[in-house]
């Protein structure tokens, strides 16, 4: 069973745009929901992150919405630019002794 | 965020030698690290769990005797691919955990077998 799927599987932005990927999680265990930005040929970069206790957070352009009740959790990119075209995984995790990911988001912002 | 380097990030080998790859942690002490191989245009697949001072954790499926970790100290684990082969050819990529679960990804090793 997957513990997290992720929509969509591609996304196609114009620049200036806001881009929203979308997660949902099985495990109401879990406690810390990160998100992951990966640059062809390059390792993932943790990019912003949640815990349960707080609905919203926001970093720069981006921001993460939390929706406990409902076990999903979606990231925001406002002002979308074409830099940041790239493929994003979201995350679930409890203890940190296991991360579930999701199956990604290719990106493309169009300038 | 915290730095994890890994070495080296590309290398090309012939079929039947070994590779080793490093990956340490700069900047923080690290007691978990995980190792994931990536497929083209797919999404990590986690190999093994590394603990300092203890031995790995490996995912069913993953050969522990073809994949052979070392966590020799909290800020370096190594990954050897014993033996390699074409199909071992792949992206591998090493993370580290900090003490409040936040996890960073090392750079990559390209590994191609010929």
């Amino acid at each position: 069973q997957q513990q997290v799927k992720q929509s969509p599987q591609s996304l196609i932005v114009q620049k200036g745009g806001i881009s929203i990927i979308n997660c949902a999680y099985e495990n109401t265990a879990f406690d810390y929901f990160p998100w992951y930005q990966q640059f062809p040929g390059k390792g993932p970069a943790l990019l912003i992150a949640i815990r349960p206790d707080v609905s919203e957070k926001k970093e720069g352009r981006f921001t993460i919405s939390f929706n406990k009740s409902a076990k999903q959790f979606s990231l925001h990119i406002m002002d979308s630019q074409p830099g940041d075209s790239a493929t994003y995984f979201c995350a679930s995790t409890n203890t940190g002794n296991q991360f579930y990911f999701g199956t990604g988001t290719s990106l493309t912002v169009i300038p | 965020g915290a730095v994890v380097s890994q070495h080296p990030s590309r290398v090309i080998c012939k079929s039947g030698t070994s590779v080793k790859i490093e990956c340490r942690s700069l900047d923080f002490q690290a007691t978990t690290m995980f190792w994931y191989r990536q497929f083209p245009k797919q999404s990590l697949m986690l190999m093994a769990t590394s603990n300092e001072g203890s031995k790995a954790t490996y995912e069913q499926g993953v050969e522990k005797d073809k994949f052979l970790i070392n966590h020799a100290s909290l800020t370096l684990s190594t990954l050897t691919v014993t033996s390699a082969h074409p199909e071992d050819s792949s992206f591998y990529i090493c993370s580290a955990i900090t003490g409040i679960h936040e996890q960073y990804f090392g750079p990559g090793t390209r590994l191609t077998v010929t």
